[in-house]
């Protein structure tokens, strides 16, 4: 089945600063691709989620890209600032199954 | 907007004791999941089902069972729990022409068992 490892489990960074995190899936024929945002105690907040074979999605303060040949979907937050210190959580959606499958997540911390 | 409601919201169970979490959607969604989020494995699926009256077995489906009675509809079941099924649940549903499409979360329950 769909294998999706998502790096690096934890990111501090300061104010300002970016912060990457990056997916790798297996399944070619995965088809829809999400990211998540989960604050402490709470449930999953759609981030962005993406289609198309290679792609950019802008946000508000981060970017989204897909790159299929890879097999990589990405997340850039632009000028993080405290308020994006969450676990952020990548999803796979894979034709055959139809089971969206999750990485591990990432915890970030923004600094002041 | 999307609704997903799960119940209860927190609970406290006994080691050996029937367990039953609840899930209701007003999304009219085909696809319903039941995930468990542990710390450091993020989330797991357990059941999931496409259709009424039908469940299939996710990553993680020993000692849990399912029942999808009503499209709206979808319980996770601990026949008997266990001390290592504390953990947080999240049911999901997502729809779709034929496949699905954007998952949409409830707000979680956390399940101790002790």
């Amino acid at each position: 089945g769909e294998q999706v490892e998502q790096r690096p489990p934890h990111l501090s960074v300061r104010e300002g600063d970016s912060a990457f995190i990056t997916c790798t899936y297996t399944d070619p024929n995965s088809y829809y691709f999400f990211w998540y945002k989960q604050e402490p105690g709470a449930s999953l907040q759609l981030l962005m989620k993406v289609f198309s074979s290679t792609e950019i999605n802008e946000g508000q303060g981060f970017t989204v890209l897909l790159n299929k040949k890879d097999k990589r979907l990405s997340l850039n937050l632009t000028a993080a600032h405290p308020g994006d210190s969450a676990a952020y959580f990548c999803a796979v959606i894979s034709g055959g199954n139809y089971k969206p499958t999750f990485g591990k997540g990432t915890s970030l911390v923004v600094h002041p | 907007e999307a609704a997903v409601t799960q119940s209860p919201r927190s609970k406290v169970a006994v080691t050996g004791g029937k367990v039953t979490l609840s899930c209701h959607q007003t999304n009219n969604h085909d696809y319903m999941y039941w995930y468990r989020q542990d710390t450091g494995h993020g989330l797991r699926l357990i059941h999931y089902s496409y259709v009424a009256d039908s469940t299939e077995k996710g990553d993680i489906p020993d000692g849990y069972k399912a029942s999808r009675p009503s499209q709206e509809n979808f319980s996770l079941i601990l026949e008997l729990a266990s001390l290592s099924q504390t953990a947080v649940y999240f049911c999901a549903s997502s729809g779709g022409q034929g496949a699905p499409t954007e998952v949409f979360f409830g707000k979680g329950t956390r399940l101790t068992v002790v």
